[in-house]
């Protein structure tokens, strides 16, 4: 599965948008990406995932380039309860059963 | 809807002492798996089953034994627990290899060996 580069930390104020960067250079034809968030030690929630097309869902919209290389989850209206640990994983269908999840990205919402 | 169920959700264990951790899901899933996840670091997996009496080693199997005979269970065992050992751990199911699905976490037991 490739590997996938995300900022440490971001910050964002509460009700603004939240726009959280992968890079995945060397994604693959068959490699989906998958983003999961981890709020303080629960276990890992899964938000969204995509292959080519842009996905929203009820809870984020993920955004790829059109050469698949990095990607962009949005969250439209960022909430305090929205503060955690972001992981961008590519994987592909059928693939390794691991999900290598990284270090993520730390989201902090500020009121 | 219960969805993955971990206990003990807290456990502190002396050095060399054995134990199980429980790990049950309701929703049918065929695939199941176990990762640790220690401070600063991201999950790393353990073992994995992708049905009834079929498991696999993850990333990181040594001391751990693992056994699905049911496809609701997958308990993870420590035959002997070491101080490297502590960790948070996670199970996770999904449905089907051949979906391309998300995978559904419990909420993790927090291990301690003294």
């Amino acid at each position: 599965d490739a590997k996938t580069t995300q900022p440490t930390s971001m910050d964002c104020a509460e009700g603004r948008a939240a726009n959280l960067p992968c890079n995945h250079s060397t994604i693959s034809g068959n490699e989906y990406v998958y983003w999961y968030r981890q709020i303080h030690s629960q276990g890992p929630q899964y938000i969204i995932h995509g292959l080519k097309n842009n996905e929203t869902n009820e809870m984020a919209s993920l955004i790829i380039t059109e050469d698949r290389k990095s990607s962009t989850l949005i969250l439209p209206h960022a909430t305090l309860r929205d503060t955690a640990v972001y992981y961008c994983i590519v994987r592909a269908q059928g693939g390794s059963e691991k999900l290598v999840f990284g270090k993520g990205t730390k989201l902090t919402v500020n009121p | 809807n219960a969805g993955v169920t971990q206990t003990p959700k807290f456990q502190v264990l002396k050095t060399g002492q054995s134990m199980t951790l429980q790990c049950a899901q309701d929703m049918n899933h065929e695939y199941m798996s176990w990762y640790r996840q220690d401070p600063g670091m991201g999950l790393r997996l353990i073992h994995y089953s992708v049905g009834a009496g079929i498991t696999d080693q993850g990333e990181v199997p040594n001391g751990y034994n693992v056994s699905r005979s049911t496809t609701e269970d997958f308990p993870l065992r420590l035959l002997s627990a070491a101080p490297s050992q502590t960790s948070v751990y996670f199970c996770a199911s999904r449905p089907d290899r051949r979906m391309n699905t998300e995978a559904f976490f419990g909420q993790g037991t927090r291990l301690t060996v003294v």
